[in-house]
């Protein structure tokens, strides 16, 4: 499976955007680029997914590089709820998906 | 809509005990997938169920046993329970296999070994 590296720890301050980078630069061409954070003593949630194409909704934006081998996660205006553990995922696209692959992940934190 | 649910809370076993722990997949979603979550790590995968069939595999053991109902809940079941078992269960849901689909996740059950 390709691999994903993120840094250990990041911090911001609230109201202000937060850029969560990840590094894959083995990814295939078919692999989809998965966002899940995990907030203390909850099950991860999904927060964004691309394969491509730069994507938004309304938790967070995802920025992919054209020769796809990073991508940053972008929260536009942190807030104390985004406190968490980010995780970046490849997803291989041929197809029966099999489960996630949780790497160490960022640890997110937000300063009033 | 009902999210994904899951049962018990919490569990206290002891080593060589055997354990069944259940998860309620979100209404409309036929893949029920199970994760492992040791204190202080990423969640890792145990086993997905799709449609009543398991559908792939993590590195674990035999002694971690699943099932999937026909209205898509999920059975865990771990035998022969051991120290290092202690950990969060998750499962998580999703409408099905194709890689684009993102997970729900329940709660989860927290198990300590003794």
């Amino acid at each position: 499976d390709a691999k994903t590296t993120q840094p250990n720890s990041m911090e911001s301050n609230e109201e202000e955007p937060v850029h969560l980078p990840c590094n894959h630069s083995t990814i295939s061409g078919t692999d989809y680029i998965h966002w899940y954070r995990q907030l203390p003593s909850q099950g991860p949630e999904y927060v964004i997914h691309g394969l491509t194409s730069n994507v938004n909704n309304r938790m967070a934006s995802l920025a992919i590089a054209e020769d796809r081998k990073s991508s940053t996660l972008i929260l536009h205006r942190a807030t104390l709820r985004d406190a968490a553990v980010y995780y970046c995922i490849l997803l291989y696209s041929g197809g029966g998906a099999d489960g996630l692959t949780f790497g160490k992940g960022t640890h997110l934190i937000i300063q009033p | 809509e009902t999210g994904v649910t899951q049962s018990p809370t919490h569990l206290i076993k002891t080593r060589g005990q055997q354990v069944t722990l259940r998860c309620s997949s979100q209404s409309g979603h036929n893949t029920v997938s199970w994760y492992q979550q040791a204190l202080g790590q990423g969640p890792q995968f145990i086993f997905q169920y799709y449609r009543e069939e398991e559908n792939g595999r993590g590195n674990f053991p035999p002694r971690f046993s699943g099932l999937q109902f026909p209205n898509y809940s999920s059975e865990l079941n771990v035998n022969a329970l051991e120290l290092d078992d202690s950990a969060l269960y998750l499962c998580a849901s999703s409408l099905g296999l194709r890689e684009y689909y993102e997970q729900y996740f329940g709660p989860g059950t927290r198990l300590t070994v003794t």
